[in-house]
């Protein structure tokens, strides 16, 4: 079981925002570490969407964004499109300690 | 910048597997390189790191004794070699590139390799 936890399941229509949430532990996520998001589709592989906590790597939507509150972390996506329909992973990082990814959450666009 | 990955493999349980990632558009030393697996059916799962610098791993807990990352500065190739299969290794193996020189977020991925483990 992951120490960092995440819906299972979100959905949403085109055009509307969705918010996937991240909470872990004080040792997983609080203070410190930083977290990010990937985005995931079935036989490619997984793509950053953001970074330490709420960085956009450069060519990634404005519609995707990041926050971080103690011991919870969270990635909305606005204006949801088609093409967001994917698997999405919050990971978190310290230092000198294991990488953690969440359970993952599977966003459909009805 | 792009990871090029080896092809798919098919070991019999207690067998090894060595996997191969092949960097390019970018200098290779700077920054760490991950290895990552994704089960059918289940999420990522972080495998461990390797400092291609200074050479210095890191591995999971839960992986710790069973997998090894080494690195080829002549190639601008980075392998991971996981002992001791079993069906629970079924996977596809990703590396990716850290984003800083000390670790963090992964920027870039390789394809993925599908380890099949069956007798």
């Amino acid at each position: 079981q992951s120490a960092l936890t995440q819906p299972a399941s979100v959905s949403g229509s085109p055009g509307q925002s969705i918010t996937i949430s991240c909470t872990g532990t004080s040792s997983a996520i609080g203070g410190s570490y930083l977290v990010s998001w990937y985005q995931h589709s079935p036989g490619k592989a997984p793509k950053l969407v953001i970074y330490d906590d709420i960085k956009r790597p450069s060519g990634v939507s404005v519609r995707f964004s990041g926050f971080k509150s103690g011991n919870t972390a969270s990635l909305t996506i606005s204006g949801l499109q088609a093409e967001d329909e994917a698997d999405y992973y919050c990971c978190s990082f310290g230092v000198n300690i294991d990488v953690i990814f969440g359970g993952g959450t599977k966003l459909t666009v009805l | 910048v792009q990871l090029v990955q080896s092809g798919a493999e098919v070991k019999k349980p207690g067998a090894s597997v060595k996997v191969s990632c092949k960097a390019s558009g970018y200098t290779f030393t700077t920054y760490p390189i991950n290895w990552v697996r994704q089960a059918p059916g289940q999420g990522l799962e972080w495998m461990g790191r390797i400092r291609v610098s200074h050479g210095m791993t890191k591995s999971s807990q839960r992986l710790q004794g069973r997998v090894t990352m080494t690195t080829d500065t002549s190639t601008n190739t980075a392998y991971m070699e996981l002992r001791s299969l079993t069906s629970d290794d079924t996977a596809v193996y990703y590396c990716a590139k850290s984003r800083g020189v000390m670790g963090g977020s992964f920027d870039f991925w390789g394809q993925g390799t599908l380890v099949t483990v069956s007798s």
